[in-house]
């Protein structure tokens, strides 16, 4: 069992420009949740998805967007890139919304210019 | 919402010292993690204990809910253990919308 899965592992981008990362949970689980991580802080909850829905979301602009599929791949979508954005995106699964214990991928830096 | 506060913030150990690293959160909580964040980035779960104690190898930790802190152990450290190590909260059972301490940055040297 592969664990979660995120792709790319880095990313560059320019300020004002769209970025598409991706996440596939740990085999089994079915629920997606996406953290934001910057230099030096611990990371910080965007948004959680099951049953292709949002279900809960974090203090985060409607820059940031997402996707859950029906296999429960999940996409974190953030346009008009801002310096700030430049962070460690870490996705995480588990067995369902109400599981007490989260699997974290090993992340996706991105950069923006 | 929770506000989640760690100490110390950065530890300095020799190989095979004990150390006690501290989470303090500031409302009743019904989910709570430790984690180790390794050099690369990868976050591994220590432990999920919203309460009572539990022991895992040289790790070990406690949560005594009522007084709202938990504490994770580290025995007869390796340089291994080099990292950072958080603390996670959430209300709710739901893990997923939990909120993180700023972590304690442990160095362990040879």
């Amino acid at each position: 069992d592969a664990g979660v899965t995120q792709s790319p592992t880095h990313l560059i981008k320019t300020r004002g420009q769209q970025v598409t990362l991706r996440c596939s949970p740990k085999s089994g689980h079915d629920t997606v949740s996406w953290y934001q991580q910057a230099l030096g802080q611990g990371p910080q909850f965007i948004f959680q998805y099951y049953e292709e829905e949002e279900r809960q979301r974090g203090n985060f602009p409607d820059r940031f967007s997402g996707h859950q599929f029906p296999n429960y791949s999940s996409e974190l979508n953030v346009n008009a890139l801002l310096l700030g954005d430049s962070a460690l995106y870490l996705c995480a699964s588990s067995l369902s919304p109400t599981s007490g214990t989260l699997l974290f991928g090993p992340g996706t830096r991105l950069t923006v210019l | 919402g929770i506000q989640v506060e760690q100490s110390p913030p950065d530890l300095i150990l020799q190989e095979g010292a004990n150390s006690t690293l501290r989470c303090n959160f500031s409302d009743s909580v019904n989910n709570l993690q430790w984690f180790h964040q390794n050099p690369w980035g990868q976050l591994i779960n220590l432990f999920y204990i919203p309460s009572g104690t539990k022991q895992n190898g040289r790790l070990s930790a406690t949560t005594v809910a009522t007084e709202r802190y938990s504490l994770l152990y580290i025995s007869s450290s390796q340089t291994t253990d080099s990292g950072v190590y958080f603390c996670a909260v959430a209300p709710s059972a739901n893990a997923g919308k939990s909120t993180f301490g700023d972590g304690t940055t442990l160095t362990v040297k040879p």
